[in-house]
């Protein structure tokens, strides 16, 4: 069985701020990570993803993640926080090596505000 | 390019109308996805397409038929809906079911009236 835990639901951070989005898995096995982004009216696009691989995981528009198998914890972060940032944050998890849906667990969502 | 197509972008439609949802993905692609979400709710996945096969059915009511003409499209066709129905259906896809991450469009705004 797996499972995401999302632990924030609503975060709000100052623009130019560093922002932490907390995000904690269980998995029966090694597990496949992902943070999706979804803007207002829009669908959802990627943002990172973990594949076994290194475990601090760059993606785009400055965001980071780190794997720490340990906390069985995959938060993401960013240095500093824009306003175009303001948003919902899934994090997924998935059994298999890179995500298929039939694997593929989503957390509730962290709406991150950002505050001018 | 990881781009997922969806049309139309909005529909309204009466309860006894018939409508559908489309999707187009032009990467080659052999896995493509339903999923609906409501408001404030992380999505959930409806019927996965693995090589133009339906390989899953979440218990999905009859009035949503899907339809996988293509390895590039996916169809979803709506009858007979109720207003519990009206929620954003996001379509992706994926190079394959097992295994890789997945892409997915702008979704279709629905609401049933």
């Amino acid at each position: 069985a797996q499972s995401v835990t999302q632990l924030d639901s609503h975060v709000s951070v100052s623009e130019g701020t560093p922002v932490l989005l907390r995000c904690n898995y269980s998995s029966s096995y090694s597990p496949s990570l992902f943070w999706y982004v979804q803007h207002p009216n829009k669908g959802l696009q990627l943002l990172l993803k973990y594949t076994s691989a290194a475990t601090l995981v760059k993606g785009i528009n400055g965001f980071e993640a780190e794997f720490k198998k340990s906390e069985t914890s995959f938060h993401l972060t960013k240095p500093s926080a824009h306003m175009s940032d303001a948003a919902e944050y899934f994090c997924v998890v998935s059994t298999y090596s890179g995500g298929g849906a039939d694997g593929l667990t989503f957390g509730k969502g962290t709406h991150l505000i950002i505050q001018p | 390019d990881t781009e997922v197509t969806q049309t139309p972008k909005h529909l309204v439609m009466g309860m006894t109308n018939k409508k559908s949802l489309k999707c187009e993905q032009h990467m080659g692609h052999r896995a493509m996805y339903w999923y609906k979400q409501k408001a404030k709710k992380p999505p959930e996945l409806m019927f996965v397409y693995s090589y133009e096969k339906l390989s899953i059915n979440e218990s999905v009511p009859s009035r949503f038929s899907p339809e996988c003409p293509n390895s590039s499209l996916l169809n979803l066709h709506l009858h007979a809906l109720q207003p519990e129905d009206s929620a954003l259906y996001l379509c992706a896809s994926s190079p394959s079911s097992a295994g890789n991450t997945i892409y997915f469009g702008e979704g279709s705004w629905l609401t049933v009236v």
